[in-house]
């Protein structure tokens, strides 16, 4: 089991452009988030999904959108990039119990 | 809407030093509670959880956290830290009740150990 899988791993964008970060899992679980990691504040939640289907916004999901493909794949889309969107981005997935995270994403908007 | 304290922000100790990190969650309900570790350049592992039964929780590493209902409190402990102990820990809360199942997490605790 690859677990979860993110691509890019690294991405340097200018202001305005739009780009899209892929999140997968094969562990079979139903629920999928996405977080973003910054300095002194710890991880906060963009958005999740509950069930294919189905998506719910978290603490901070201005500036961005969310596709849940289908079980598997949970992709986070940002339309118009801001210099406040440079973070470290996580995707994780849970069934029961704990989350699983990937690798994570190092966005740079310049 | 729960929140997460962990009121130490970088810790710096020698190796064999005894560690205990703290972490205060707001809510009143039920809660499952967790703490996860980042080693440098790495993404976030579980170092242990609690969801309901003995209090005291062993995880990997040999770390364990106490779960004090009365103080809202989840406080890591590790009687004889290792240089491989240096990394970024999180405590984290999911409030089972709320019907959401997203973690909230603390700020984080930078632990540097020192060989």
């Amino acid at each position: 089991n690859a677990g979860v899988t993110q691509t890019p791993k690294f991405q340097v964008l200018k202001t305005g452009q739009s780009m899209t970060l892929q999140c997968a899992q094969d562990m079979n679980h139903n629920s999928m988030y996405w977080y973003r990691q910054d300095p002194g504040m710890g991880l906060r939640l963009i958005y999740y999904s509950a069930s294919e289907g189905t998506t719910d916004k978290g603490e901070v999901p201005n500036g961005y959108n969310v596709s849940r493909l289908n079980k598997r794949e949970f992709s986070l889309r940002l339309e118009s990039a801001a210099p406040s969107q440079t973070s470290v981005y996580f995707c994780a997935s849970r069934e029961t119990g704990e989350q699983f995270f990937g690798p994570g994403t190092r966005l740079t908007v310049l | 809407a729960q929140s997460v304290s962990q009121h130490n922000h970088h810790v710096i100790l020698s190796e064999a030093a005894s560690l205990e990190l703290g972490c205060n969650y707001s809510y009143g309900g039920t809660v499952n509670l967790f703490w996860y570790v980042q080693y440098p350049g790495q993404h976030l592992q579980l170092l242990l959880k609690y969801f309901s039964g003995d209090p005291l929780v062993k995880g990997i590493k040999g770390f364990e956290a106490e779960f004090i209902k009365s103080k809202f409190s989840f406080n890591l402990r590790k009687p004889s830290v290792q240089w491989s102990d240096t990394a970024e820990y999180f405590c984290a809360v999911n409030a089972w009740d709320t019907g959401r199942r997203a973690l909230t997490f603390g700020s984080g605790t930078r632990l540097q150990v020192q060989p």
